[in-house]
């Protein structure tokens, strides 16, 4: 069965600083894998995915995770955190056959001092 | 083009009170989501419709049914509330498998309190 792991529940960075969100999964093959943010009383939008090719993506607002099949991680980095980034993030993995279902961590509530 | 929305944006019930929570998406999808997300346990899926005509059990189903009225709308339906249906909802769309988008969409979400 699939499952994804996001260790750590609550991370507090300062600003200017790098970040990294970590994000392991169980899953038979290669899922499709993706990185979400939630700011506080809103939706879920779309930071990056992976599909297949380049294990290193770049998403919007200056992030980027890369995938290590041997690892089975997709972590989520930034090089400079800005306040604005103050959020919760949540890893997900979808399969590549069946259903379009997606399985998501428990999430990673970022906080970002001044 | 206003993506997903959902409605209402807040609810209060009490036990045993039935309630509909509606779901519309204009972006053309084929497959659409419910989820209820609760305090460290992520997001997980009450049903889904992969395609219109069809809806299938997720991770949650106990205590809820869906409709999936048409291509565009996929309402979610709690017939008598209990406290433990407390949660946020969210509902969700994509794109079908195969082509390049394959993320889904996610709407504002409904706070739900059941007293």
């Amino acid at each position: 069965a699939q499952s994804v792991t996001q260790p750590d529940i609550h991370i507090t960075v300062s600003e200017g600083a790098s970040l990294e969100l970590r994000c392991n999964y169980s899953y038979g093959a290669t899922p499709y894998l993706f990185w979400y943010v939630q700011s506080p009383g809103q939706g879920l939008q779309l930071l990056l995915k992976y599909f297949s090719g380049d294990t290193l993506v770049q998403g919007i607002k200056g992030f980027e995770a890369e995938f290590k099949r041997s690892q089975s991680s997709f972590n989520l980095r930034k090089p400079s955190v800005h306040w604005s980034d103050a959020a919760e993030y949540f890893c997900a993995v979808g399969a590549r056959t069946g259903a379009n279902n997606l399985f998501f961590g428990t999430g990673t509530r970022l906080t970002v001092i001044p | 083009n206003a993506g997903v929305t959902q409605t209402p944006k807040f609810q209060v019930l009490k036990t045993g009170q039935s309630m509909t929570l509606q779901c519309a998406q204009d972006m053309n999808h084929n497959s659409m989501y419910w989820y209820r997300q609760d305090p460290g346990m992520g997001l997980r899926l009450i049903y889904y419709s992969a395609s219109e005509g069809t809806t299938d059990k997720g991770e949650v189903p106990n205590g809820y049914n869906v409709s999936r009225l048409n291509k565009r709308e996929f309402s979610l339906r709690l017939e008598s509330a209990a406290p433990s249906q407390t949660s946020v909802y969210f509902c969700a769309s994509t794109t079908p498998r195969g082509l390049p988008s394959y993320e889904q969409y996610f709407g504002p979400g409904t706070r739900l309190t059941v007293t």
